[in-house]
């Protein structure tokens, strides 16, 4: 299974509700990612797990809180966002040393209103 | 600091005509690259990849690539483009050492002609 899946694949919230995007994995994967991409623009990185552990936070507003429960699962949870937070969100996952070739899921296209 | 570029922001060719992006590096150490492909509202596929050896890469859906360490290039080939390669592509450094990290190029948009 080469597959990454997440759920849901579209989500409209309000600036004050909370709400949870979900990754999986089991291709055997140890570090697994989230990334957010805006239109016409390349994926930018948010959050490193490897491990089941963070390693990386690239200065990610608090509202956005991410959750590795085991080494196949990724959670992001999301709570008072701003509309310019509307965006693709990509999870991908991959062997945990840097080099190695991401997968990516489908995304989740989530608009804030 | 490490870098990627893709100097073509948009390219229009012909179903039929051979294609060219380019993808340009800046990285100090040899480079782990990957050329990606996605289309409109989907994620992100990898076409190939180059981390050592043959500097000709063979990749899925008929895509190659030519790692050219003195002009530090990366850039992706076709022969004969087919309408359903209209996508975004994306060129990206993997980076070695403790951090775990890629990075993107801005991405080339591929528009095909009937």
């Amino acid at each position: 299974d080469t597959e990454v899946t997440q759920t849901p694949k579209h989500l409209v919230m309000g600036m004050t509700n909370k709400k949870s995007l979900k990754c999986e994995q089991h291709m055997g994967h140890r570090a697994m990612y989230w990334y957010k991409q805006k239109a016409k623009k390349p994926p930018e990185l948010m959050f490193v797990y490897s491990y089941e552990k963070l390693s990386i936070n690239e200065s990610v507003p608090s509202r956005f809180s991410p959750e590795c429960p085991n080494s196949s699962l990724l959670n992001l949870h999301l709570h008072a966002l701003q509309p310019e937070d509307s965006a693709l969100y990509l999870c991908a996952s991959s062997q945990p040393q840097g080099y190695n070739e991401q997968f990516f899921g489908p995304g989740t296209r989530l608009t804030v209103l | 600091a490490q870098s990627v570029t893709q100097p073509d922001i948009h390219i229009t060719v012909s179903e039929g005509a051979s294609l060219e992006l380019r993808c340009n590096y800046s990285y100090g150490a040899t480079p782990y690259l990957f050329w990606y492909v996605q289309s409109p509202g989907q994620g992100l596929q990898l076409l190939l990849k180059y981390f050592s050896g043959d500097t000709l890469v063979q990749g899925i859906k008929g895509f190659e690539a030519e790692f050219k360490r003195s002009q530090s290039s990366f850039n992706l080939r076709k022969p004969s483009v087919h309408w359903s390669d209209a996508a975004e592509y994306f060129c990206a450094v993997g980076l070695s050492g403790r951090r775990q990290n890629f990075v993107f190029g801005p991405g080339t948009r591929l528009s095909v002609l009937p």
